[in-house]
């Protein structure tokens, strides 16, 4: 079975500075997708950034990306010129990509980031 | 389209009533998923709908628990004889085949006193 660590339960970070969440996981597949998903108080959860296990290069999604090392497990989340509007919980997920997933997701136990002014 | 939606929002319930959730996933997704989440928690998988087909449940959802899709169109969890433990945000998502991103909805808050 996969599983997902967030070791990491809060972060703070000032207006416009730039901040990194961690997070690993373990599977023994070798196809798979890694997300991180955000989601602010009392409302959905939404994507964030996406990463394919297959591709070397990094995703980015704007001010957000990620720095996936495939061999250390190791799939963080780089917010920069952070905003208020990023104050939210922050979720890494995995997906296998073939075989019987279904697509469903396995979360980590998330990490509350709040952003100063 | 406005994405997924779940109705209640919020339910409050007394320990042994029933209740039941509804999710209304966006129209042409075939997947369908229920997630369980507690407080400070990540969410964590229940069943799985492929269409109307119940594909994959997961060893959380005891006897209790019993989900449907007729149609293939909206879901709906049932708990039945609810019990404080039952007290959690249901996440409902949904997804396209061939498509990697799942969409959530708002979720259901239920709290069992």
């Amino acid at each position: 079975a996969q599983t997902v660590t967030q070791s990491q339960p809060e972060m703070s970070v000032q207006e416009a500075e730039t901040v990194t969440l961690s997070c690993t996981y373990d599977t023994s597949e070798s196809d798979y997708y890694l997300f991180w998903y955000k989601q602010p108080p009392s409302r959905q959860m939404i994507l964030v950034i996406r990463q394919e296990a297959y591709k070397q290069q990094n995703a980015t999604e704007n001010r957000f990306s990620v720095n996936f090392q495939k061999a250390a497990k190791s799939f963080s989340l780089k917010i920069s010129d952070s905003q208020l509007g990023d104050a939210a919980m922050y979720f890494c997920a995995y997906r296998n990509a073939g075989g019987t997933s279904y697509g469903k997701l396995t979360f980590g136990q998330g990490t509350i980031l709040t952003v100063h002014p | 389209d406005t994405g997924v939606s779940q109705d209640p929002r919020h339910k409050i319930t007394k320990r042994g009533q029933n209740v039941t959730f509804r999710c209304d996933p966006i129209s042409e997704h075939n997947r369908l998923y229920w997630y369980r989440q507690t407080l400070g928690q990540g969410p964590e998988f229940l069943t799985y709908f492929q269409n109307e087909a119940q594909l994959e449940k997961s060893r959380l959802l005891s006897d209790r628990f019993s989900a449907e899709r007729p149609k293939g169109s909206f879901s709906t969890l049932e708990i039945q004889r609810t019990e404080q433990g039952d007290s959690a945000m249901y996440l409902c998502a949904s997804s396209k085949t061939g498509f990697t991103e799942a969409f959530f909805g708002q979720g259901t808050r239920l709290t069992v006193v």
